[in-house]
Order: C-alpha cells, then structure tokens, then sequence
C-alpha cells in the first residue's frame, strides 16, 4: 500500500526539550513538505523539500529544523527555541510542483 | 495575509441538502486546489482547477473559479452526513516553487 507514515500519533514534550516527527513515504516522490495546523488558523507551511539533501524555509520555519538525507523521509525536529509548539502536525509529498499533495495522518504534540 | 479565505466559517445542513463554500484569494494563482479533512485526520486532494479553467466536476463535487474576482466556489450536491468534515482551499501563488497556500477552512456539518 502507498502513502506516507507519521510517526508517532500524539507526543509530548517537556520544556527544553527537543523532539523529531517522523515522517515516510513509499510514493516515489520528490517533493516533501511539513504543515503545522492550529485551530482556526488552517495550515502553515513550516518547510519544504524538493529533492534529497536540499530543503527550504517556510513561512514559521523559526524553532523548526528538518533533513532530507533519503526520497522516502524527511524527519521535523521541533527545537527547544520553538516557544509554543503545541499542535498539529502534517506530513505531505507530491510529484510536481503544480500537483495534489498526498498527506499523512498527522502527530498531535502537546507540552507536559 | 497571504493566506486564502473560505467562506462561511461553518456551514450546517441537512442531508440531501447542496452545500456551497467560497474561497478567496489576493494573488496571481496557476492553480487551485480543494482539500477534505476529517476531524483529527490528514487531508484529502479533492480536486484541481487550472487557471484557465472555468468549471470541473467530479461525481457530486463541481468547482467553479473566477479569476477575475480572484475567487473559487466548491458545491457538494445531495449532502451526506459521511460529508461532515473541513474543506479547504489551497493554491500556488504565482511565482512561488511548490508552496501551497491554504485557506482556514470551512466546517460543514450535515445533520442525518
């Protein structure tokens, strides 16, 4: 079955401390991205990655930090200096830049 | 903001009912696209409308976009309370390489 796998669905975090969102995709696809989303306030683009070992800035990249070491995972570590970082969090992939993304099923981070 | 906006904010109707969600947005656009999301989930590609496309349909789903007006209609036809979900609205801004844009959504709930 194809798709993209997040990992792991919920995940707390303590104050200072850093976590890393898992995400995976057996689609084939270049292009890799990461959305946060808050309540009313649809998603925000945290970055992006249109190829392995490159990736850029979004709009609230700031506390946020990514790699793209294979096609198939493009891992998001939310860091200490990301101050309010309880959300959701929302894997995507595409095969060109004008087409449909496909999502994953998020990972909801809260503080403790 | 460079974000879209739908409209309404929540939508309530009954099943068998059409229900109709609007988007706006500011920029030059090559795209536009709607998404379905179902509570606590992933989004879902619904459908892509090109810019020099007026109208396109896909089973009960018709979208209409009016460049002009910088706007986009999404109408979902004989509702189902399996239709309960967010939907929105998401596009490329002129110029800008594989970043989507998407809108705050719209809540539709359809009551059985």
């Amino acid at each position: 079955d194809g798709g993209i796998t997040q990992s792991p669905k919920y995940l707390f975090r303590k104050e200072g401390q850093n976590v890393t969102l898992s995400c995976e995709q057996n689609l084939n696809h270049d292009a890799m991205y990461w959305y946060r989303q808050d309540p009313g306030q649809g998603l925000r683009l945290i970055y992006y990655s249109q190829i392995v070992n490159d990736f850029q800035k979004g709009d609230i990249a700031e506390g946020y930090s990514v790699s793209r070491e294979k096609k198939e995972s493009f891992p998001l570590t939310v860091t200490s200096a990301q101050k309010n970082p309880t959300a959701f969090y929302l894997c995507a992939s595409s095969i060109e830049r004008d087409e449909k993304l496909f999502f994953g099923s998020g990972t909801q981070l809260s503080v403790l | 903001s460079q974000q879209g906006e739908e409209d309404p904010q929540a939508l309530s109707i009954q099943e068998g009912e059409n229900a109709t969600m609007n988007c706006s947005y500011k920029t030059s656009i090559n795209n536009l696209q709607w998404y379905r999301q179902n509570s606590g989930r992933g989004l879902v590609h619904l459908i892509l409308i090109r810019s020099n496309e007026r109208e396109k349909h896909s089973g009960r789903l018709r979208v209409t976009l009016d460049t002009s007006k910088k706007s986009s209609s999404l109408l979902i036809t004989a509702s189902r309370a399996a239709d309960t979900a967010s939907y929105f609205c998401a596009f490329r801004r002129g110029g800008s390489n594989y970043k989507l844009t998407f809108g705050k959504g719209t809540l539709l709930t359809v009551n059985p």
